[in-house]
């Protein structure tokens, strides 16, 4: 079963490095990824997405990359700034006949940027 | 630029009571969901509805629970004889038709039972 906790893994990087959130996902059916970013008290934000035909793709200063073979997911930011503080999540649908979307949610990551 | 609404932002209620929960998806947007997320846990899955009726359930949605489309605009989530681990942040998504577009989030309800 999965581990249920408080607290998220936490990533600490200065202003103006690069980040790199990393994300396992479960289904090796899955079709269609989306990352997304969550600031306190608000919704999912959605940051970037990718199709399971591809393997990489570049938004402004983000791209995601995925790995199928290890069924691994990750997002780089570039030059992160104290603005891209908040808590990252990889979400993937699995696509069946019928099916409507839903996505499943990774447990997230805490991206803590330091002046 | 359009954004989906929920209300209301905090409601305290007491175990045993109902609640609904609102939610205003973007107007063009056909596809609805809700998610819930535990404090300090992943966002879940609840329901996905679709030309008024449900299209996809998970587990947590049992007979507790259920949605309604009662007018052009709002989506809603009741929950019938709320429960203390029923307390968490309750986010509506929307999306347009077409398959590989993304759904867009309420900034989401914190549901508390005391």
């Amino acid at each position: 079963g999965e581990s249920v906790g408080l607290h998220l893994p936490t990533l600490s990087v200065q202003e103006g490095d690069n980040s790199i959130i990393n994300c396992a996902y479960s289904n090796s059916a899955s079709d269609y990824f989306i990352w997304y970013k969550q600031e306190s008290g608000k919704g999912p934000q959605f940051i970037i997405d990718i199709r399971s035909n591809m393997d990489k793709r570049q938004g402004q200063r983000v791209t995601v990359l995925l790995n199928k073979t290890v069924k691994h997911l990750s997002l780089q930011i570039a030059a992160t700034q104290p603005g891209d503080s908040a808590v990252y999540f990889c979400a993937e649908r699995v696509y069946y006949g019928g099916s409507q979307g839903n996505l499943i949610f990774g447990k997230g990551t805490k991206l803590s940027v330091k002046p | 630029e359009p954004e989906v609404t929920q209300t209301p932002s905090h409601q305290v209620t007491q175990m045993g009571q109902e609640v609904i929960l609102r939610c205003v998806p973007i107007s063009n947007h056909l596809y609805f969901y809700w998610y819930r997320q535990i404090l300090g846990q992943k966002v879940e899955f609840l329901v996905s509805f679709y030309n008024n009726e449900i299209s996809e359930k998970s587990e947590i949605f049992d007979d507790q629970f259920s949605v309604e489309r009662p007018d052009g605009s709002n989506f809603t989530l009741k929950i019938r004889s709320t429960k203390l681990e029923d307390s968490a942040m309750y986010f509506c998504a929307s999306r347009v038709p077409g398959f590989y577009n993304e759904q867009f989030f309420g900034p989401g309800t914190r549901l508390t039972v005391l």
